[in-house]
């Protein structure tokens, strides 16, 4: 069956620091792969999202992560973290077209 | 931009109440899920549906139902609810096809007492 893990369940980063969240995903075929944001009290937003091509994947407010196959991986980085970032990151694997199955999240916090 | 509106953010209901959880999408998406999420669980799927008067069970149905009359507007009915049901309900929609993301609603967020 088709699974997703986010080893990580809370992180403290420094602001200005870089991050790094880890995501693992099981699924037989080629994996349809997404980053959401969930702050406080909000639904969840799309950060990326990778389907094929270049395994580097750009998305929004300065996030990236980079797909690797061999290591069934889809870690989510930025180089320099604010504040703003402190939030709830979700990973998830598209079921073929339908259900998405999400990761149990990595809590973010930034210090000062 | 897409917009998938849950019609309460809050909500506080009596054990064995019927309740139900509205939501509406504006991009006439195909699909429409809800989830519910709860701490250190992450998301889980209760239902699905692909298109009016369609649905499918995801992992969590019990206790729950779900009407799709119109294309735009999905919602999921607890039929009696129990204080196990206290949770954030999240609605989604997308496009019926591949490589479409999830658009999610703000949630609700349901008491049962």
């Amino acid at each position: 069956a088709q699974s997703v893990t986010q080893p990580d369940i809370h992180i403290t980063v420094s602001e200005g620091a870089s991050l790094e969240l880890r995501c693992n995903y099981s699924y037989g075929a080629t994996p349809y792969l997404f980053w959401y944001v969930q702050s406080p009290g909000q639904g969840l937003q799309l950060l990326l999202k990778y389907f094929s091509g270049d395994t580097l994947v750009q998305g929004i407010k300065g996030f990236e992560a980079e797909f690797k196959r061999s290591q069934s991986s889809f870690n989510l980085r930025k180089p320099s973290v604010h504040w703003s970032d402190a939030a709830e990151y979700f990973c998830a694997v598209d079921q073929a077209g339908t259900a998405l199955i999400f990761g149990k999240g990595t809590t973010l916090s930034v210090s000062s | 931009d897409v917009k998938v509106t849950q019609s309460s953010r809050y909500l506080v209901k009596r054990t064995g109440e019927k309740v139900f959880l509205e939501c509406v999408q504006d991009m006439d998406h195909e699909n429409m899920f809800w989830y519910r999420q709860d701490p250190g669980l992450g998301l889980r799927l209760i239902y699905f549906s692909y298109d009016v008067k369609m649905k499918e069970k995801g992992d969590i149905p019990e206790g729950y139902s779900v009407s799709r009359e119109k294309k735009e507007r999905f919602s999921l009915i607890l039929e009696s609810a129990s204080t196990n049901q206290t949770s954030m309900y999240l609605c989604a929609s997308s496009f019926h096809s591949l490589n479409q993301p999830q658009h999610f609603g703000d949630g609700t967020r349901l008491s049962i007492l």
